[in-house]
């Protein structure tokens, strides 16, 4: 079936740095979405992406969905402690079902 | 709002039983979903349904059968339990699909039903 590729797998990193992941897709989507899931959670919804080069912020995060609407990408400033967790992104397709990424396992050391 | 309820939270299954893993929501939502989650792995689309009466298969059906008799409740029924079906089961709902904008926005996860078949 549809996979995401995701990447890294895993980062280690000091509190204060900053940390970026990717998302490739062989299939075109028309919405980007960026979750955080922290253990025995269900994924929280950090950024959605709706439109081929959009870049969107919220607070420390920053996302853009790719221009051939096959690719995207999150990146965190200034890390903190409670950014810890598993990052997923997902592309919607029709009827809103959602493909995920394998995740990226985020450590931040204080 | 209560948002979208899965129960149980936590089952022990053994080989071959059956069960049913109950989600209700209560915001009127027409699309509804059952996804799993394997250990160190992104969530996977089980079924979905679009509005009462109406459901599909998605990437990873086999071993499940879904019903939607009402648009508040879409239960997920494991017939045979196996300990591939081990996993973590979320539901979720959206008011849209994909064909209004800032769908993505509205998507409503479940807390997770954690299940071990042994």
């Amino acid at each position: 079936g549809q996979q995401l590729n995701q990447s890294p797998q895993s980062m280690f990193i000091q509190e204060g740095e900053d940390v970026s992941m990717n998302c490739t897709s062989s299939s075109i989507f028309n919405t980007w979405l960026w979750y955080k899931q922290d253990p025995g959670e269900g994924p929280v919804l950090l950024i959605a992406l709706y439109k081929a080069g959009e870049l969107t912020s919220n607070g420390r995060l920053t996302a853009q969905f790719g221009i051939t609407r096959k690719d995207s990408f999150l990146n965190i400033s200034a890390s903190i402690p409670s950014d810890v967790g598993i990052y997923f992104c997902a592309g919607q397709g029709p009827f809103g079902k959602l493909v995920f990424g394998k995740g990226m396992k985020l450590t931040v050391n204080p | 709002n209560a948002g979208v309820t899965q129960t149980p939270k936590f089952r022990i299954l053994k080989i071959g039983q059956s069960m049913t893993l109950q989600c209700a929501q209560d915001m009127n939502h027409n699309y509804m979903y059952w996804y799993r989650q394997d250990p160190g792995m992104g969530l996977k689309l089980i079924y979905y349904s679009v509005g009462a009466g109406i459901t599909d298969k998605g990437e990873v059906p086999n071993g499940y059968n879904v019903s939607r008799s009402t648009t508040e409740d879409f239960p997920l029924r494991l017939e045979l339990a196996a300990p591939s079906q081990t996993s973590v089961y979320f539901c979720a709902s959206n008011p849209y699909g994909t064909e209004i904008a800032l769908s993505g926005n509205t998507i409503y996860f479940g807390e997770g039903s954690w299940l071990t078949v042994v």
